[in-house]
């Protein structure tokens, strides 16, 4: 495709459960970012690869959240033990190298709902 | 960018009129800015950027305002049309930190 995309679009779970959020980047781009965004609030950075380097996970709020990105393309964002708190949109962004700053593309996101 | 809680600022303005959206930051060291919309269910999509040696930088219709003395950003948006309504938020980035995104604020287009 054109863009980057995500699946599912819509997740609705239940607390205590396994969720698995999938981003497939531009074809090409190296750098690949997941951002959190809660109702009312700016996005949250949670983690980004930058090719076969080791990922910057600085922003992952808890050990429950990990992420993994193969063959250098897709990635997948996991969430274990799903709380209430873990609801929000989540985003996936990708760009040709890390500085490309202006070219960081973003997905339309995964709304996640906790019950 | 600064967290103003559950409820986005919201900025209503007739269609025509200028729009000026105002951001704050708090790294003083941030060298790098970005303006993004987001439209309803969509990701966010890049605007204008500016660098910190830089205190205006204009786009089509749009313009970006840095002030450092007071770690302030504007966007300007000339003749505001329906399309424009959206969320606005900035970001902001310094050298080996990531971004730092601000909350937003809601943009109305009124007729």
């Amino acid at each position: 495709g054109a863009g980057v995309s995500q699946s599912p679009s819509n997740k609705v779970t239940e607390k205590g459960k396994d969720v698995e959020l999938r981003c497939d980047p531009i074809s090409g781009h190296t750098a690949l970012y997941w951002y959190r965004q809660s109702l009312g609030q700016g996005l949250e950075f949670l983690i980004y690869f930058q090719g076969n380097s080791a990922p910057d996970k600085s922003g992952l709020p808890s050990d429950r959240f990990s992420a993994e990105r193969t063959g250098g393309s897709v990635s997948t964002l996991t969430i274990q033990r799903t709380q209430q708190e873990d609801s929000a949109v989540y985003l996936c962004a990708s760009s040709q190298a890390v500085l490309a700053l202006r070219a960081q593309y973003f997905g339309p996101g995964t709304r996640l709902t906790v019950l | 960018g600064e967290s103003v809680g559950l409820h986005l600022p919201t900025l209503s303005v007739q269609e025509g009129d200028n729009s000026i959206i105002n951001c704050a930051y708090s790294n003083s060291a941030s060298d790098y800015f970005i303006w993004y919309k987001q439209e309803s269910g969509k990701g966010p999509q890049f605007i204008i950027d500016i660098r910190s040696n830089m205190d205006k930088r204009q786009g089509q219709r749009v313009t970006v305002l840095l002030n450092k003395t007071v770690k302030h950003l504007s966007l300007q948006i000339a003749a505001t049309q329906p399309g424009d309504s959206a969320v606005y938020f900035c970001a902001d980035l310094s050298y080996g930190q990531n971004f730092v995104f601000g909350p937003g604020t809601r943009l109305s287009v009124l007729p």
